[in-house]
């Protein structure tokens, strides 16, 4: 079985400009969440949609936003890009629902350098 | 509010040697916790995760943690280090009021000498 899938695998921009990142969840998933990883850092939560709907968001600007579509795949938009932003962004995905103790499975990551 | 404190940046071990890696957490009520191990380059792979049933953990490659309420501590170990566990691991907690969001350490960076 595929687990959680994203595209692209690297990319590079300049500032100012959008990004989109893709993420397709494990089969039978239906929510998502979306993480930002900063060189020698833990993760960060950005947000995280169950059944289309956004069910959390964590500390990071209105540039940052993100939706889910009825296959329960999930796209991250970033606008504005500040050098900032450099980084690898973790798509995870979950069976969902209420439990706090569902096992969260994630992708390889998508390695954005804005330059 | 839940955190999670990973004690050591960077552990060094001998092939062969007892891997300990350490991870204390703060929450308000029981925990869910989770280690994962992130190789370079690449995504996150769950090692273990605790959900209030036994407290000490099996986890893959021969990875175990304990979970102790009254140290608030869930620390990672693995009797004998094999150089192929160099690799960064993070603990995590889960966020009572929000399935699907997890807290990470900082993280501890694993190297095995020969």
């Amino acid at each position: 079985d595929a687990g959680v899938t994203q595209s692209p695998t690297h990319l590079i921009k300049t500032r100012g400009q959008h990004v989109t990142l893709r993420c397709s969840p494990i089969s039978g998933h239906k929510s998502v969440s979306w993480y930002q990883q900063v060189l020698g850092q833990g993760p960060q939560f950005i947000f995280q949609y169950y059944e289309k709907e956004e069910r959390g968001r964590g500390n990071f600007p209105d540039r940052f936003s993100a939706r889910q579509f009825p296959n329960y795949s999930s796209e991250l938009n970033v606008n504005a890009l500040l050098l900032g932003d450099s980084a690898l962004y973790l798509c995870a995905s979950s069976l969902g629902g209420s439990s706090s103790g569902n096992t969260i499975y994630f992708g390889e990551g998508s390695w954005l350098t804005v330059v | 509010a839940q955190s999670v404190t990973q004690l050591g940046s960077h552990v060094s071990v001998s092939e062969g040697a007892l891997v300990l890696l350490r991870c204390n957490y703060s929450s308000s009520v029981p925990p869910y916790l989770f280690w994962y191990v992130q190789y370079p380059n690449q995504g996150l792979q769950l090692l273990l995760k605790y959900t209030s049933a036994a407290t000490l953990v099996k986890g893959i490659n021969g990875f175990e943690a304990e979970f102790k309420k009254s140290e608030t501590s869930f620390h990672l170990t693995k009797p004998s280090a094999h150089m192929s566990d160099a690799a960064e691991y993070f603990c995590a907690v889960s966020d009572q009021n929000q399935g699907g969001k997890l807290i990470f350490g900082q993280g501890t960076e694993l190297s095995v000498k020969p």
